[in-house]
């Protein structure tokens, strides 16, 4: 089975500090994904890598940022954390061979104070 | 263009019942749809998926009807369990496209009564 592992379940962080979330996925996919989900407003891409040290920005990618140093690990980086930042974000992989089929982890939930 | 209309927001069903889920999109070259099942506190999961070449697929108690000309199509959950309550998510991607052309619905909180 692909398992996409996000390390941390819940953080919670003060306005203003740097957070790092952190993706790891077991498949050897070439393509790795960071989603935010809100209610109501379904799951929107952030940014997402088709390759290593390779990103391409998402729908929403004002205020993050990534790092894809190795090809299982996919970094989603809020440089100064804002409250409208508190939601939970989803990493996500797939492979070319796969087709379309996206697999995610179980979510980092962050909520900014 | 590139937006997926899900409707309803939320769902409640009892027992045994048939749960619809819609879905509307208006992009011509969107030829993949996926739907996505999300249980609570966990991340969503490839559920069904459809292509247009047919006007429905069906595993299990789950069937997806496509409507090409209408462009529209839907997910029918057949003598709904409580253990269907989660959030279900539409999505549409041209295939051509990859992975990260996938464009999703708001999705739809399933509530399932005993």
């Amino acid at each position: 089975d692909v398992k996409v592992t996000q390390s941390s379940r819940y953080l919670v962080k003060r306005t203003g500090e740097k957070v790092f979330l952190e993706c790891v996925q077991d498949m050897d996919h070439e393509n790795m994904f960071w989603y935010r989900q809100d209610p109501g407003l379904g799951l929107r891409l952030i940014y997402f890598s088709y390759d290593v040290k390779m990103k391409e920005k998402g729908d929403i990618p004002e205020g993050y940022s990534v790092s894809r140093e190795k090809k299982e690990r996919f970094s989603l980086i809020l440089e100064s954390a804002s409250t409208n930042q508190t939601s939970m974000y989803l990493c996500a992989s797939s492979s070319r061979a796969s087709g379309n089929t996206i697999y995610f982890g179980e979510g980092s939930w962050l909520t900014v104070v | 263009q590139q937006q997926v209309k899900q409707s309803p927001q939320s769902l409640i069903v009892q027992k045994g019942g048939i749960s619809i889920i819609n879905c509307a999109y208006e992009n011509t070259a969107f030829d993949y749809f996926p739907w996505y099942q999300q249980f609570p506190g966990k991340g969503p999961a490839l559920l069904i998926a459809i292509r247009p070449d047919v006007s429905e697929k069906k595993e299990g108690r789950f069937t997806i009807s496509f409507n090409k000309s209408a462009k529209q199509f839907s997910l029918h959950i057949m003598d709904s369990q409580p253990g269907d309550s989660a959030t279900y998510f539409c999505a549409a991607t041209p295939t051509q496209g990859g992975s990260e052309k996938l464009v999703f619905g708001k999705g739809t909180k399933l509530t399932v009564n005993p």
